[in-house]
């Protein structure tokens, strides 16, 4: 079973603090990694998407993907209130076109 | 990037009859998908909706409750079928965009929230 594990929070950080979020996978084969964010009502959006080993910057959005260790994480620097939300991981394990979803951790920045 | 445009956006609907949900992809996509979300719940694959051929359906969702159309690389429809109020959910439309397979993207729709009453 192929599983992408994230915690499902709140995660709670003050505005202009720095959010970290987490997530695993099971397959040390996985080729692909994203990192989508879902306001309440709305759709998944792409935020990143990480490939390689180490650290992918854009903007205020960090992703660090350690695939020895089987974990990919986003930071969110300067958190905002807008950037309250729920972060969904996606994994597509090697071999698949299709990615499959953690659950999602919500996040919440407060003011 | 692709733009998904999904109908309706919302509808709530009485047990035992059938709902239709359009998908429409302002370019040719390779590929088209559907999922449901349930409330708190993450994303779950019903299928992969194939031009021209029967969808690709996962484990626990059928043909008879779920049928999917995909006539052309931009357009798809699935229909939930003799509803009950466990089918209440948000039902999204995906596509990928080209390139490689190790880098391609998912992309949604708005989504459909159902309420089945």
């Amino acid at each position: 079973q192929k599983e992408v594990e994230q915690n499902s929070g709140p995660l709670s950080v003050p505005e202009g603090a720095i959010a970290s979020l987490n997530c695993t996978y099971s397959d040390r084969g996985s080729q692909s990694f994203f990192w989508y964010r879902q306001y309440s009502g709305k759709s998944p959006e792409l935020i990143m998407s990480i490939y390689s080993n180490g650290d992918k910057e854009d903007g205020r959005f960090t992703a660090q993907l350690n695939k020895a260790s089987q974990y990919v994480s986003l930071l969110i620097r300067d958190s905002q209130p807008s950037d309250s939300a729920t972060y969904l991981c996606a994994v597509r394990f090697g071999g698949s076109y299709i990615p499959t979803f953690g659950r999602g951790t919500s996040l919440i920045v407060h003011p | 990037s692709a733009v998904i445009s999904q109908k309706p956006s919302r509808d709530i609907c009485q047990r035992g009859t059938s709902l239709t949900i359009q998908c429409q992809v302002d370019s040719q996509v390779t590929m088209m998908f559907w999922y449901r979300q349930q409330p708190g719940q993450s994303l779950t694959l019903i299928a992969t909706a194939n031009q021209g051929s029967e969808a690709t359906y996962e484990s626990g969702f059928v043909i008879d409750k779920f049928p999917i159309s995909r006539p052309n690389l931009t357009f798809s429809t699935l229909t939930v079928s003799n509803m009950s109020p466990e089918d209440s959910s948000i039902y999204l439309c995906s596509a990928t965009s080209g390139g490689s397979l190790a880098k391609n993207i998912q992309y949604f729709g708005a989504g459909t929230r159902l309420s089945v009453l």
